[in-house]
Formats: C-alpha cells, structure tokens, sequence
C-alpha cells in the first residue's frame, strides 16, 4: 500500500506570497493531520480533517487554513507569508480520529520564506 | 492539557549496544496512545511502536520494545543492539482522550547518535 505523499517537497517564497501545500493519505484513510516543525518551537499541531471536516485545530493564526476533498486528499494554505512560517511541514493519515490510530506521516515539504 | 517530557536532547552509544530513550507524559485522560517515532535528517517521520493505555502487556517491534510504567507515567523507548542506522531524532508523542484524540502532541525528542 502506499504511503502519506505530499507535494511539493521543497518550497521558496517571498514575504507576503501565499502558498498551498497538498497531501494525498494513505488509501482508505479518512482522517488528516497538519504538523508544523521548527527548530525553535517543535512539533505543532496546525489541524485535522475527518470526512471533510475540520474537527481541531492548533494555536495558528487564521492565515493558516485547510482543507479535504471527498476522496481524503488534504490540502492546506497559508496566506501573506512570514519569515517564521519557514518551516518542515508534514502530513500524517490515519483511519480515524481515535487515540488507538496510528498516524502515519508523509515525506514533509519544507518551506522557506525568504 | 497533554504534555510529553524527554529529557535526554542527545545521546551517543556504542553500536550493538541496547539503548533507552526516556518518556514522560502527563495527562488526565483515562484513554490515550503512546507513540514512538523516529526521524532521520531527510525529515520523515518513520512510526516506531504503539502503546495504549489499557494494554497490560509492554509493546514490542523487533528490536523496539515500550516500558510502559502507567503509574509513574513513563513509556520509555528500549532499542536493543544498536545499529548505525539507528542515528536520528527520536520523538515521544501522545493521542489522548476524545475531544483531543485528534492531534498528536509531541516531546522535545532526543537525538540519537550511534558510534561505530
């Protein structure tokens, strides 16, 4: 089966573009997480889709939003870009939202605002 | 609130030599999953083990095992004869509760390095 793909893999924009990132779950998996990686800050939850819901989302400001498509596939926008939003961005599937699921992750796409 | 603590930043071992990665976690949940993931420098992360926290028995994957101690509220990661391959980023992480168990919270990590 394959695994979590996530496009692009690397990333350049400027101050103020905006950039959307696209994540293709692991077939049968109905259930999207959004995870942002810094050096400073770790590992952070963005948000999770279920069924094309958004269910959670994390402590970001509203220039970062979401979505899901009817087939699982996610895709998630952030708009008017800063330097700190320079970061490893990373998807992960699972079958649905219970603590029991494993998330799987996918490759990440590292963006970098320059 | 969920919060995971690890509190080893780096740690070296000689190859074929077992190793234990520390976890601690806190939360007041009744229900919720542990989770070991490994991170090389390419960036992915790479599923290790799953513990759950009403398994009575200690998870183990080959040559990753979870000493899970409910009560003292620690599952730390055992990777026994260690590999070169073994380098990377280790992270502790928690899917917890219900309302929460959509999100995964995550330890600082704890790097790995392997000498030959």
């Amino acid at each position: 089966k394959a695994g979590v793909t996530q496009t692009p893999r690397y990333l350049i924009k400027t101050r103020g573009q905006q950039v959307t990132l696209s994540c293709s779950p692991i077939s049968g998996h109905r259930s999207v997480s959004w995870y942002q990686q810094t050096p400073g800050q770790g590992l952070q939850f963005l948000f999770e889709y279920f069924s094309e819901t958004q269910r959670n989302k994390g402590n970001f400001p509203g220039r970062f939003s979401g979505r899901q498509f009817s087939n699982s596939r996610s895709e998630m926008n952030v708009s008017t870009l800063e330097l700190g939003d320079s970061a490893l961005y990373l998807c992960a599937s699972s079958m649905d939202p219970s603590y029991q699921e494993t998330q799987y992750f996918g490759p990440g796409t590292r963006l970098l605002v320059l | 609130a969920q919060k995971i603590t690890q509190t080893q930043p780096g740690m070296f071992v000689q190859e074929k030599e077992a190793v234990t990665l520390d976890c601690t976690y806190d939360t007041s949940d009744q229900s919720y999953g542990l989770f070991w993931y490994k991170q090389p420098s390419s960036g992915e992360m790479i599923f290790l083990i799953y513990q759950g926290s009403y398994d009575e028995q200690n998870a183990t994957e080959g040559r990753y095992s979870l000493n899970f101690q409910k009560a003292r509220k620690s599952a730390n990661l055992v990777i026994s004869a260690s590999q070169l391959g073994d380098s990377a980023m280790y992270f502790c992480a928690m899917r917890g509760g219900f309302q929460g168990a959509q999100k995964l919270v995550f330890g600082q990590g704890t790097r790995l390095t392997i000498n030959p």
